[in-house]
């Protein structure tokens, strides 16, 4: 499979707890983002790497909220001390950047439900 | 204020007919411009891309972009019950922004 691999596919957890995903974006590709969807709304940019560095975090992506993509390849999500309003699907992208013409290509994402 | 505008539907076409998706935008510098289609349940997939003014066709897909009025849109031909999905209008300026999407259903 050469798409983008996104684990767990599903996470049911409770308030306050953590939870990590992990993303495995397409191998040649330099980007990795994160974006959240909610039911009835499009998807919403959390934050993005090119290659280890991250360079851009949404104001969304609050203090609970940590990422990492370590040796620019794979990377994680963490969310500490959970909420309900944090239940949402969690998609990764990811892309070759090579002009402003960029082209994203999500994962199957992780769909997170805080009870 | 929100960047990407799209009228969340539902649209509903019959099966055959051509069904006609808009979007708006906000920011003018924006340079790059695409339709994912998400089934239920299913993560987006890029369908089209379109960067210059005018129109571009792949398959029964048409992208329509105009930069003077902040306008793109899609025209699927010969819709198919298969067809039917949200619709999601995205905008680089910067980062990939995404409007809420359009639900299109194509009836039988």
């Amino acid at each position: 499979d050469t798409g983008v691999s996104q684990n767990p596919r599903h996470k049911i957890t409770k308030r306050g707890q953590n939870v990590t995903f992990r993303c495995d974006p397409i191998s040649e590709h330099n980007r990795l983002y994160w974006y959240r969807q909610t039911l009835g709304q499009g998807p919403e940019f959390l934050t993005y790497f090119q290659n280890e560095a991250q360079l851009e975090k949404s104001r969304l992506l609050s203090d609970r909220f940590s990422a990492e993509r370590p040796k620019g390849s794979f990377s994680t999500l963490e969310i500490q001390r959970t909420e309900q309003g944090d239940s949402a699907m969690y998609l990764c992208a990811s892309s070759l950047e090579l002009s402003a013409n960029e082209k994203l290509f999500f994962g199957s994402g992780t769909q997170l439900s805080v009870l | 204020q929100k960047e990407v505008e799209q009228n969340s539907g539902p649209l509903s076409v019959p099966e055959g007919a051509i069904a006609s998706l808009n979007c708006t935008y906000s920011d003018r510098g924006s340079q790059s411009f695409f339709w994912y289609r998400q089934y239920s349940g299913k993560s987006p997939e890029l369908i089209m891309s379109i960067y210059s003014n005018g129109d571009k066709e792949d398959g029964r897909f048409t992208a329509q972009l105009n930069k003077a009025s902040q306008y793109v849109s899609l025209l699927i031909r010969d819709s198919q019950p298969s067809d039917s999905a949200t619709y999601l209008c995205a905008v680089n300026p910067s980062t990939l922004t995404f409007g809420k999407g359009t639900m299109l259903l194509v009836s039988p």
